[in-house]
This record gives C-alpha cells, structure tokens and sequence, in this order.
C-alpha cells in the first residue's frame, strides 16, 4: 500500500485560493471516485471536508472544493481565511487488496 | 451527537500486546463500517483496519495483517483493536473513526475520536 504523493507545504494570503495536488496511480485515484480529504488542526482528530471527490459534508464552507483528473485529485481552498491553516490530507480507496491510502499531508499556512 | 472515545493506549514492550477499545453513541453503531486510522509521532495518517457494520467482514493494512485484529460488540456499542506482536513502528495515535458506509469502508470517515496513544518501547 503506497502513499499518494502531497507537496509538503503550501500557503497563501488571506482572502487568496490555494489548490493541494494529491498523485496517486491508476489503482487507486486513477480507478475510482473514492478520495476524500480531512483537515487536521495540531494536536486534534482529523476532520473530514471532502468525500467521493467533490462532495461536501454538511457545515463544511462552500470555499473548499474538490476536483480530480486522471490520477490526480486536488483540494482548492478559496477566500483563505486564518483558520484554514492546518495539516491537510487526501486518502484514497485502493480497491479490494490494498483498501485505503492515505496521502503524506500538506501543511498550509496562512501567510 | 456523535461520540467516539478511545481507551486502552499505554506503554507496551516490543513483542508485547495490547487491546484498544471504542465506546460509541450518538448513533445506531450496529449500522456502519468502523475503522482505526493511525498517526505515528509527526508523520502522517495511515489506515489500520475496518469492520463492516454486522462484523463478518474485516480487512487490514498490510502492515498490521496478522498480528493485529479488528473486531466490534454491537450490543455494547463498542469497536475493539487486539495488537499483538507488536514492533517499535506500531507508536502512533490510534483514532477510531466512522464510515457512512455499512458494508466495506471507501476511505470516506465522517467522524473521529480523539485517539489513543500506544508506544512500543523497551
């Protein structure tokens, strides 16, 4: 079971749009519409923002978004705000023998 | 309100075992898939386990398989982690997390605990 692959890092401005790319291979992203995305301030249980790539889970703000093309899915976080600033990871299912994935974790930073 | 709850974290030598345990409410347990996701000490998310929701059914990471089971007890709400044989690399945060699924888990986890801490040290 291989992790997606994640920038380290990413940052923006208040009031600016970030987008964090998340690589996967054609077992896992490539293969199905099953990647989520969960939000991790320090110290707290993740919190999930984005399933099967675009779907939002109630009370989540309407400034983050999900996308994927090919074996890529991307998370776009619009009108940054200060407490946007977290871990953020992408995950995956990998079909029957590999299950879930996670990705490395992308820490955004509001500059 | 949605409530998981995680006990049974401690100190464990190598080779040595250890239960997690799961108490849930808040929701009708005995209708969805439940995982454990693990955090090693500044690293990321890795998924352990899950469940479907009546317990036939289990799947592990292919680092745990065999010396890690899954299971649930629906009349108790609770989800249990039984480690065994357990190496240095199994330190991490165990969380225990919900799916909105009932059969198999896609990698969706609507809910979380606050998770567990397990170091495996000599």
């Amino acid at each position: 079971q291989s992790a997606l692959t994640q920038p380290p890092s990413a940052s923006g401005s208040p009031g600016q749009s970030v987008t964090i790319s998340c690589t996967g291979t054609s077992s896992d992203i490539g293969s199905y519409n099953y990647v989520s995305w969960y939000q991790q301030h320090p110290g707290k249980a993740p919190k999930l923002m984005i399933y099967e790539v675009t779907q939002r889970p109630s009370g989540v703000p309407d400034r983050f978004s999900g996308s994927k093309s090919g074996n890529t899915a991307s998370l776009t976080v619009s009108g940054l705000q200060a407490e946007d600033e977290a871990d953020y990871y992408c995950c995956s299912y990998a079909g029957i023998n590999n299950y879930v994935v996670f990705g490395g974790g992308t820490k955004l930073t509001v500059l | 309100e949605v409530q998981l709850l995680e006990s049974g974290g401690g100190l464990a030598q190598p080779g040595g075992s250890l239960r997690l345990s799961c108490a849930a409410s808040g929701f009708t347990f005995s209708s969805f898939v439940m995982s454990w996701v693990r955090q090693a000490p500044g690293k990321g998310l890795e998924w352990v386990s899950a469940i479907s929701a009546g317990g036939g059914s289990t799947n592990y990471a292919d680092s745990v398989k065999g010396r890690f089971t899954i299971s649930r007890d629906n009349s108790k709400n609770t989800l249990y982690l039984q480690m065994n044989s357990l190496r240095d690399e199994d330190t991490a945060v165990y969380f225990c997390a919900k799916d909105p699924r009932s059969t198999s888990t896609r990698g969706v986890f609507d809910f979380w605990g606050q998770g567990s801490l397990v170091t495996v040290s000599s």
